[in-house]
């Protein structure tokens, strides 16, 4: 099975430009995540989608981050303007709808490193 | 809330047993993961725990104590490939396909 595919791996911009991150999650998984981790620092996560619709995204930076999962498949995550303290690598998740109790893991994506200069 | 801790390096021999401490306090809780690391790739899940105890996954092995928010990973026979790091991960029981993630485990391993 198809992992989940990020692009790009690697971004280089200057400070106040603005950058598109893109992801497309396993084939049939309801649920996508986009987390920032800092070098050294574990995931935090900035939004989660289930389908379509937006179930948290009360870390992401609302003045410059956005983000859209428009048909309920594939997402992109935008940063505009960017600053230097967003330097980090954005990973994208997914995972089947959870059932509570039993919960599933999420899958992650490569993660697109990104340096702000 | 939440709060979840780890020590944030260890370093052990090729061959030795370890052991990755991990507490949590969470206003619910609905389950705890083990997520491995390596130095420039994604997470890659290890284990997941909801139960009280043991869960054994050959070499590795994760343990819960609800009662104590307190969980650990142990990691045996240890392997120069088995340096990474470790995430520890909880679900809010208000959000059950929530992943929160600790400040993660470096773990380097010596030969």
């Amino acid at each position: 099975e198809a992992g989940v595919a990020q692009s790009p791996r690697y971004k280089i911009i200057e400070k106040r430009q603005s950058v598109a991150f893109w992801c497309n999650p396993i084939s049939g998984h309801a649920t996508l995540y986009w987390y920032q981790q800092i070098l050294g620092q574990g995931p935090k996560l900035l939004i989660q989608f289930q389908n379509n619709g937006v179930v948290d995204d009360s870390q992401l930076p609302k003045d410059r981050f956005s983000a859209e999962r428009l048909k309920g498949v594939d997402s992109t995550l935008k940063i505009q303007p960017a600053k230097l303290e967003d330097s980090a690598v954005y990973l994208c998740a997914s995972s089947p709808m959870g059932t509570g109790f039993f919960s599933t893991e999420a899958f992650f994506g490569q993660g697109t490193r990104l340096t702000v200069v | 809330g939440q709060n979840i801790d780890q020590p944030t390096e260890m370093t052990a021999t090729e061959g030795a047993i370890v052991q990755i401490n991990c507490t949590y306090q969470t206003s619910g809780f609905n389950g705890l993961f083990w997520y491995q690391q390596h130095a420039g790739e994604a997470p890659t899940f290890l284990s997941y725990n909801v139960l009280d105890g043991l869960e054994e996954k050959g070499r590795f092995s994760s343990f819960l104590s609800r009662s104590k928010g307190y969980s650990y990973l142990l990691l045996k026979e240890l392997q120069m490939k088995d340096s990474a790091s470790y995430l520890c991960a909880v679900r809010p029981i208000y959000n059950t396909d929530k992943l929160i993630f600790g400040t993660g485990t470096r773990l380097q391993v010596f030969p």
